[in-house]
C-alpha cells in the first residue's frame, strides 16, 4: 500500500517568512495530492490540492510542488501570518477506491 | 457550513459501553469515510463506504462497524468501549478526488 511520510514534524517561522513542508510518497499509482490545513479543535481542511499532470499550483500565498520522478510534493506558504499557525497534513490518492493516505502532520507556528 | 455534519460533539462514556456516532453530508457525494485521530493527531482512515458498500476496512477491530443506511448517511457503531478508543473521529465524504470533512466527535472512554 502507498506510504506517505511528512517532514518536519514542527516548524517555527518568524511572521512573514515562508515555510516549506514535504512530503514523500511510495505508490508511483499515486496522482492526487491535497494538503490540509486543522486548527486548533477544527476539522481538517482542504487548502490546495494539486493531481500528478501539473508540477506546481498556487494559490495567493500558499503553492504545491510536485515532483512525480522523485516522488515528492511540497506546500510553500510565503509571507507568513499567524493564522497561518495549525497543523498540516499532506495526503496522497490514486483515486481508485478513493482511498486516501495521510502523512503525519506539521505543526507550524508564526511567531509575530 | 453544514456541508457533512456529526452528532454528537462530544462523547464521555465509561469502558465496556455501547456507542454510536452519526455522519450525515448534504453534498450528493458517493463515498463517506471514518478517519481516527489520536493524541499525536495521526489521521488513520478506519472505513470508507462507497454508495453504500465496505471498500476500505483498515484492520480495525470488529467492535468498530459502520453502518450506512443510505448514501448520504454513515454512522460508527463501537461496542465495548477501551480506553485506547479515546480519540476524535472524523467523518468525510468524498466525490473523485476530493474529499470534505466533518467537525469531529471527540470520544473520551473512562
Amino acid at each position: 500500500g502507498e506510504n506517505v511520510e511528512q517532514h518536519p514534524s514542527t516548524l517555527s517561522v518568524q511572521e512573514g517568512d515562508s515555510a516549506v513542508i514535504k512530503c514523500t510518497y511510495s505508490d508511483s499509482a499515486s496522482n492526487y495530492f491535497p494538503w490540509y490545513k486543522q486548527e486548533l479543535g477544527k476539522r481538517p481542511q482542504l487548502i490546495i490540492d494539486i493531481r500528478s499532470n501539473v508540477g506546481e499550483k498556487k494559490d495567493q500565498r500558499i503553492a504545491v510542488t510536485l515532483n512525480k520522478t522523485a516522488k515528492h510534493f511540497s506546500l510553500h506558504i510565503t509571507e507568513t501570518q499567524p493564522e497561518d499557525s495549525a497543523v498540516y497534513f499532506c495526503a496522497a490518492s490514486s483515486g481508485t477506491g478513493n482511498q486516501f493516505y495521510f502523512g503525519t502532520g506539521t505543526s507550524l507556528t508564526v511567531i509575530p | 457550513d453544514t456541508a457533512v455534519s456529526q452528532t454528537p460533539k462530544y462523547l464521555v462514556t465509561q469502558m465496556g459501553n455501547d456507542k454510536s456516532i452519526k455522519c450525515e453530508q448534504n453534498l450528493g457525494h458517493d463515498t463517506m469515510y471514518w478517519y481516527k485521530q489520536d493524541s499525536k493527531k495521526f489521521l488513520k482512515i478506519m472505513f470508507s463506504y462507497n454508495n453504500k458498500e465496505l471498500i476500505i476496512n483498515e484492520t480495525v477491530p470488529n467492535r468498530f462497524s459502520p453502518k450506512s443506511p443510505d448514501k448520504a448517511h454513515l454512522n460508527l457503531h463501537i461496542n465495548s468501549l477501551e480506553l485506547g478508543d479515546s480519540a476524535v473521529y472524523f467523518c468525510a465524504s468524498g466525490f473523485s478526488y476530493e474529499q470534505y470533512f466533518g467537525p469531529g466527535t471527540r470520544l473520551t472512554v473512562t
